[in-house]
């Protein structure tokens, strides 16, 4: 099975401009999970979805959004970029939810966003 | 609030050193403990444990979970430059679907 993919995998932006990625699941994942990782604060959790809903959400302002789709594909929208957003965003895909699910999280290779 | 804690921060040992890395955690619905190993990219899965006490092994790798005392452990043995990386350990809340990570362990291993 091909593996996790995101898309584009480096990007430079400008402070207040918007930024959508994007993350492919491994094919018959349903969960797809998005991090922030920042070398002071390491991965923080962003918001899961399930069958095209937000099933949990982490502690990110409301400029921080997402979405998924039937195909289980999601992205993730920053608006009005801050210098602090700077970071490499991940996604990750689970079979959690399915009979015989691994319970394993599978991660991309991100999106390295810099906001100058 | 859910927590997980790594130590240590940072370790620099030499080829063959064993290194035992750590992770306490305080999470309200344990479901599961995953450990990763994290080079230049996307964080690679090394094991996962639900059970207290079972060792988890893969070559030079292993891993123990205590539930009553809330931590895991990760003992690499025989260390090569090529385990230099970070360790990232995650713990799954089975009534919220979060993963909650740690900070990290970054393992250097100097020839």
């Amino acid at each position: 099975k091909a593996g996790v993919t995101q898309t584009p995998r480096y990007l430079i932006k400008t402070r207040g401009q918007q930024v959508t990625l994007s993350c492919s699941p491994i094919s018959g994942h349903r969960s797809v999970s998005w991090y922030q990782q920042t070398p002071g604060q390491g991965l923080q959790f962003l918001f899961e979805y399930f069958s095209e809903t937000q099933r949990n959400k982490g502690n990110f302002p409301g400029r921080f959004s997402g979405r998924q789709f039937s195909n289980s594909r999601s992205e993730m929208n920053v608006s009005t970029l801050e210098l602090g957003d700077s970071a490499l965003y991940l996604c990750a895909s689970s079979d959690r939810d399915s009979l015989a699910s691994t319970d394993t999280q599978y991660f991309g290779p991100g999106t390295r966003l810099t906001v100058l | 609030e859910d927590k997980v804690v790594q130590s240590p921060l940072s370790l620099v040992v030499h080829e063959g050193d064993t290194v035992t890395l750590n992770c306490s955690y305080e999470v309200t619905n344990f479901r599961s403990l995953l450990w990763y190993k994290q080079e230049k990219k996307a964080p690679t899965f090394l094991f996962m444990l639900t059970s207290s006490g079972i060792e988890k092994k893969s070559g030079r790798l292993s891993s123990i979970l205590d539930k009553k005392e809330l931590f895991s452990i990760l003992n690499i043995t025989a260390t090569q430059t090529g385990d230099s990386a970070i360790y990232l350990c995650a713990v799954e809340d089975s009534g919220t679907y979060k993963y909650i990570f740690g900070t990290g362990t970054r393992l250097k291993v100097l020839a």
